[in-house]
């Protein structure tokens, strides 16, 4: 059973679009719902995360919405640049435990 | 801001033999360690959780005789791959967690590449 859903499985936007990823999970448990960014050949890097008790998220370009009803979660990428080309992956996890991460989405932005 | 380093980024090794990878908190104690696989175009699958001190709790359908792990201290884990086949040729990361804060944020290190000849 996957726990975490993500789609789209690839993206491509336009410089200076608005990129939408989104995920959903099962496990009501969960507390912890981060987002990382990874570039070929490297490890992944944390952009931003959320927890239930919020239901919105800014940091720069980048921003968390979070449906706890609907056990839902969405990444924006405001502004889109062609070096925001990479992979993401959203995660959860809950009480420390380690990360589930969803499988993944190529977003492509061209200039 | 806290940093996990791997070593070696990557090796080739040959059939049969064994490989070491290296994971270090290099700024914060990490009571526990998450080591994941990564096939291409795919994404992270955890492959066992690592405690300081006792032993590793793989995931369903990791062979805990091949993947040897070892987090003898707070800052240091190791996954040895025993015999090592083509198949599991694979780019391995690791992660830990500040014990200090929390914030349930884990720190990845850059990954290593391996490819069994």
């Amino acid at each position: 059973q996957q726990q975490v859903k993500q789609s789209p499985q690839s993206l491509i936007v336009q410089k200076g679009g608005i990129s939408i990823i989104n995920c959903a999970y099962e496990n009501t448990a969960f507390d912890y719902f981060p987002w990382y960014q990874q570039f070929p050949g490297k490890g992944p890097a944390l952009l931003i995360a959320i927890r239930p008790d919020v239901s919105e998220k800014k940091e720069g370009r980048f921003t968390i919405s979070f449906n706890k009803s609907a056990k839902q979660f969405s990444l924006h990428i405001m502004d889109s640049q062609p070096g925001d080309s990479a992979t993401y992956f959203c995660a959860a996890s809950r009480a420390g435990t380690a990360l589930i991460f969803g499988k993944g989405t190529t977003l492509s932005v061209s200039s | 801001g806290a940093v996990v380093s791997q070593h070696p980024s990557w090796v080739i090794c040959k059939s049969g033999t064994s490989v070491k990878i290296e994971c270090r908190s290099l700024d914060f104690q990490a009571t526990t360690m998450f080591w994941y696989r990564q096939f291409p175009k795919q994404s992270l699958m955890l492959m066992a959780t690592s405690n300081e001190g006792s032993k590793a709790t793989y995931e369903q359908g990791v062979e805990k005789d091949k993947f040897l792990i070892n987090h003898a201290s707070l800052t240091l884990s190791t996954l040895t791959v025993t015999s090592a086949h083509p198949e599991d040729s694979s780019f391995y990361i690791c992660s830990a967690r500040d014990g200090g804060r929390n914030t349930g944020e884990l720190f990845f290190g850059e990954g290593s590449r391996l490819t069994v000849l």
